[in-house]
């Protein structure tokens, strides 16, 4: 079963805005993994965050992470309309043998 | 960042026939591969993990003989659907990595179309 719980499950927003995306994941990690998928297209890794950090970025991208709550979230700047796509997060048991586990995704859509 | 091919890129087939989906990492040698189905407007479901040279670990509730899996060489894992039916159309996606420190590399994905 999917380990990765993620909110909302769709996000409609204007060009322009911030979009957040939230993650919550039951077990122990190693590190949490956020990708991004255009309709129908592979993943492509965003950013990666380990288990000993609490706030990475990249770009327009922030992601935050909260062990003591097992959460995890990803902020996306001055969106722009080609940032529509699936976000997916992966959790890294430490259990797992490093075998990722994704969450439901968040379907972003930014209005031009 | 490494890169992965998969081929076809799409496959339309007829029931009952069998289907070989290749995985390939083209800059890096990949220990360790795993293959994930994905259904429409879903995640991303791992199916199985396979290792150089050793036999696949599937997960619960995936047939390892309906979705054989080869990891012959440090480059090229392929997964085959065996005797496909409709509801194995989905969107098959693979990933690779060279050691269980690093991140996994993904595949464009392999559309398969049953009839």
């Amino acid at each position: 079963s999917q380990q990765g719980e993620e909110d909302p499950q769709a996000l409609s927003i204007q060009e322009g805005e911030n979009a957040t995306m939230n993650c919550s994941y039951k077990t122990s990690i190693n590190n949490l993994q956020w990708y991004r998928q255009n309709s129908g297209r592979g993943l492509v890794h965003l950013i990666l965050i380990r288990s000993n950090e609490r706030e990475k970025h990249s770009g327009r991208l922030r992601v935050t992470l909260d062990t003591s709550k097992k959460s995890s979230s990803l902020l996306i700047t001055a969106s722009r309309a080609a940032d529509t796509a699936s976000y997916f997060c992966a959790t890294d048991p430490q259990t797992s043998g490093s075998r990722l586990t994704f969450g439901e995704g968040t379907q972003l859509t930014v209005n031009p | 960042g490494a890169v992965v091919s998969q081929h076809p890129s799409w496959v339309i087939c007829k029931s009952g026939t069998s289907v070989k989906i290749e995985c390939r990492s083209l800059d890096f040698q990949a220990t360790t591969m795993f293959w994930y189905r994905q259904f429409p407007k879903q995640s991303l479901m791992l199916m199985a993990t396979s290792n150089e040279g050793s036999k696949a670990t599937y997960e619960q509730g995936v047939e390892k003989d309906k979705f054989l899996i080869n990891h012959a060489s440090l480059t090229l894992s392929t997964l085959t659907v065996t005797s496909a039916h409709p509801e194995d159309s989905s969107f098959y996606i693979c990933s690779a990595r060279d050691s269980p420190s690093t991140e996994q590399f993904f595949g464009p994905g392999t559309r398969l179309t049953v009839l």
